[in-house]
């Protein structure tokens, strides 16, 4: 059964503190994995796509890096702006019509 | 550049009242899509449009109907609304499947 999980569900930082979300993911041949940022009362919000293992993605604070099971998103000195949360979505390659989003981890950083 | 617009933002019914909400998207996008997210719970596709005129089912597509007449604009219906299509509802479209799906900000909707 394809299905995507994210941990942790709730991270809290301090300011300045480097830290990396997950996601996990079991889908028959995996096409395209997907983050996206959302905030609060808004809809989800593109940040990257990684295709094959071994890929990664920067931009300004964040770095998202994939292999055959999973996918992370490093965050480096977060800032109070960085809030939010993060969704992952795979998409598979045999039903590519179908996309499998996680439950999200939602990242507080405090000043 | 106004993206995904869906209409309305908020709506409560009462069980059994019918609604529909609109998308429209100004990206000339082929690809369109309806969505809910429930707490806990990822993102949930109800149906999907490959193009005007064409409907296909997602994941969670039963109470749920849509229509696509015109390319801009995807609509989901409920015929008989139960509470347990209480929800955020999504729109989003995208250039193609496997491309960057862009999102409308959400309705909000609870059913009595």
């Amino acid at each position: 059964e394809d299905q995507v999980t994210q941990s942790p569900e709730a991270l809290r930082l301090q300011e300045g503190e480097s830290s990396s979300l997950n996601c996990s993911y079991t889908v028959s041949g995996l096409r395209g994995l997907f983050w996206y940022r959302q905030d609060p009362g808004k809809g989800p919000e593109f940040l990257f796509t990684l295709y094959s293992a071994g890929e990664e993605k920067e931009k300004e604070r964040l770095k998202a890096t994939l292999t055959k099971k999973e996918s992370f998103l490093h965050i480096t000195a977060p800032k109070p702006e960085d809030s939010a949360t993060y969704l992952c979505a795979v998409q598979a390659r045999i039903n590519f019509n179908k996309f499998y989003f996680g439950s999200g981890t939602k990242l507080n950083v405090k000043p | 550049n106004a993206g995904v617009t869906q209409t309305p933002k908020f709506r409560v019914l009462k069980t059994g009242q019918s609604m529909t909400l609109l998308c429209a998207q100004d990206m000339n996008h082929e690809y369109m899509y309806w969505y809910r997210q429930d707490p806990g719970m990822g993102l949930r596709l109800i149906h999907y449009s490959v193009g005007e005129g064409t409907t296909a089912k997602g994941e969670v597509p039963d109470g749920y109907n849509v229509s696509r007449l015109k390319k801009q604009n995807f609509l989901l219906g409920l015929e008989s609304a139960a509470p347990s299509q209480t929800s955020v509802y999504f729109c989003a479209s995208s250039y193609s499947f496997g491309n960057i799906q862009y999102f409308g900000a959400g309705t909000r909707l609870s059913v009595l």
